[in-house]
């Protein structure tokens, strides 16, 4: 059972380029996080979204970042134009549906993607 | 906002030695989680605790959630080397569809 896969593991864009992050989440897992990390520091959450919707994306900055979860396919984080700012960990966590409890689903998270902005 | 704040920051404590680590906020939170991640990997969870006062212990770690549900500590008792890496507490909101993490504790166990 393959846990949540993330792809590349390590990129390297030059300032002005784009970065596509992909996150291939747990089968059977219909929502998907997106959390960024700086070295030494925890997560920060960026954007929650499940199949094709946008659910809650108060953490993602508004200008150069966009995230999808198509039908069909993996989740991706965009993030165009790029800054040395945003070199970073970028990590991808997967949940089964929330049934509305107040536990709230644990989080099965990817190994990242490091960002390296030259 | 929810903020959740960890401490210490940084432990560097000798084999056999026990330790507690504190994750604190001003918001109460349906659920706590406690992750372990090491380097390159994504955060691993260890535990999650419900109930204000709830204490669950993993072997030689003891997890407990304040009673009021805006803390909680992790105890590790006889520490290991293998105990070493980054111990992320993190806050589920209201509803389950939100989980906000602290800034971590370090920890690094010598042998």
């Amino acid at each position: 059972n393959a846990g949540v896969m993330q792809n590349p593991r390590h990129l390297v864009r030059r300032r002005g380029q784009e970065a596509r992050l992909r996150c291939s989440p747990m089968k059977g897992h219909s929502h998907v996080y997106w959390y960024r990390q700086l070295p030494e520091e925890g997560l920060k959450f960026m954007v929650y979204l499940q199949k094709e919707n946008i659910i809650d994306e108060s953490g993602m900055p508004k200008e150069r970042f966009s995230a999808e979860f198509p039908k069909e396919g993996p989740s991706i984080l965009r993030i165009q134009q790029v800054v040395r700012g945003d070199s970073a960990a970028y990590f991808c966590a997967s949940s089964p549906p929330v049934t509305g409890t107040a536990q709230g689903s644990p989080l099965h998270f990817g190994n990242g993607t490091r960002l390296t902005v030259t | 906002t929810q903020l959740l704040e960890q401490s210490p920051q940084f432990l560097s404590i000798q084999e056999g030695e026990n330790l507690t680590v504190y994750c604190n906020s001003s918001s109460v939170f349906s659920s706590l989680q406690w992750y372990r991640q090491e380097p390159g990997e994504g955060p691993v969870l260890l535990v999650t605790v419900v109930t204000g006062g709830e204490v669950k212990k993993l072997k030689r770690l003891t997890f407990q959630f304040g009673d009021a549900r805006k803390d909680s500590s992790l105890h590790i008792t006889a520490a290991q080397p293998g105990d070493t890496g980054l111990y992320l507490c993190a806050g589920v909101n209201t509803g389950g569809f939100k989980t906000i993490f602290g800034a971590g504790t370090r920890l690094f166990v010598k042998a």
